[in-house]
């Protein structure tokens, strides 16, 4: 079964360093979106990303935050200077048309 | 916005009973119900779902039941195994293909 794939499985960065976060779709989506899981709690919607502009954000999703489909097949999400806080899962899904999501294993992301 | 709460948040049952988990949801648009099982070091993955124009809906050993007018959903998982121990979010979202609204998730423990 076609699956959504991330890397890397656990980031560790400075405090203040830029990170990105890859996401492979399942390739015949259209639809991606990142999420966020800090350890303990839920999981919160981040972005979600259609015809190579952003659908929807959050109030998380501050100006610190940016996605791009760079490829036909790479989602990334960038944070362009890392907090504390920044410390948590962060989940890639991604649907066809009228489908579901499904979601990637996540990136267990680790700031110093 | 939509908010979704979820009973209990820690279970623990004997292989072979069954397990009942709760949610509520508050936005009456509301109308598809997925239920997420997340395994350690794993993303959400859907096990089943339902739409409010059905009660009830099942899958071999798991079933959900929806009150659209209570605003109410549950999960019953019968007969249940130790490879039933996992994470389960309930989810509220207008349409299946909106964001993922995730409720606080509970954990299941299925002592063998």
């Amino acid at each position: 079964e076609p699956e959504v794939t991330q890397t890397p499985s656990h980031q560790v960065t400075q405090m203040g360093q830029e990170v990105i976060l890859r996401c492979v779709p399942i390739s015949n989506h259209l639809y991606f979106y990142w999420y966020r899981q800090i350890l303990g709690q839920k999981v919160e919607f981040l972005v979600s990303f259609y015809n190579n502009e952003i659908s929807e954000k959050s109030e998380i999703f501050d100006d610190q935050f940016s996605v791009e489909r760079p490829d036909g097949s790479n989602f990334t999400l960038k944070i362009r200077s890392t907090k504390l806080e920044d410390s948590a899962m962060y989940f890639c899904a991604s649907r066809g048309r009228d489908q579901p999501q499904h979601f990637g294993d996540g990136t267990r992301l680790s700031i110093l | 916005g939509e908010n979704v709460e979820q009973h209990p948040s820690t279970l623990s049952v004997q292989e072979g009973d069954s397990a009942v988990i709760k949610c509520t949801y508050s936005d009456s648009a509301s109308n598809y119900f997925p239920w997420y099982k997340q395994e350690l070091g794993k993303g959400p993955q859907l096990i089943i779902d339902i739409r409010s124009n059905v009660g009830e809906k099942k899958d071999q050993r798991i079933a959900v039941t929806l009150n659209k007018t209570a605003k109410h959903f549950s999960l019953h998982i019968t007969e249940t195994q130790p490879e039933d121990s996992a994470v389960y979010f309930c989810a509220a979202l207008k349409t299946s293909y909106d964001k993922v609204i995730f409720g606080p998730g509970t954990s299941l423990s299925v002592i063998p």
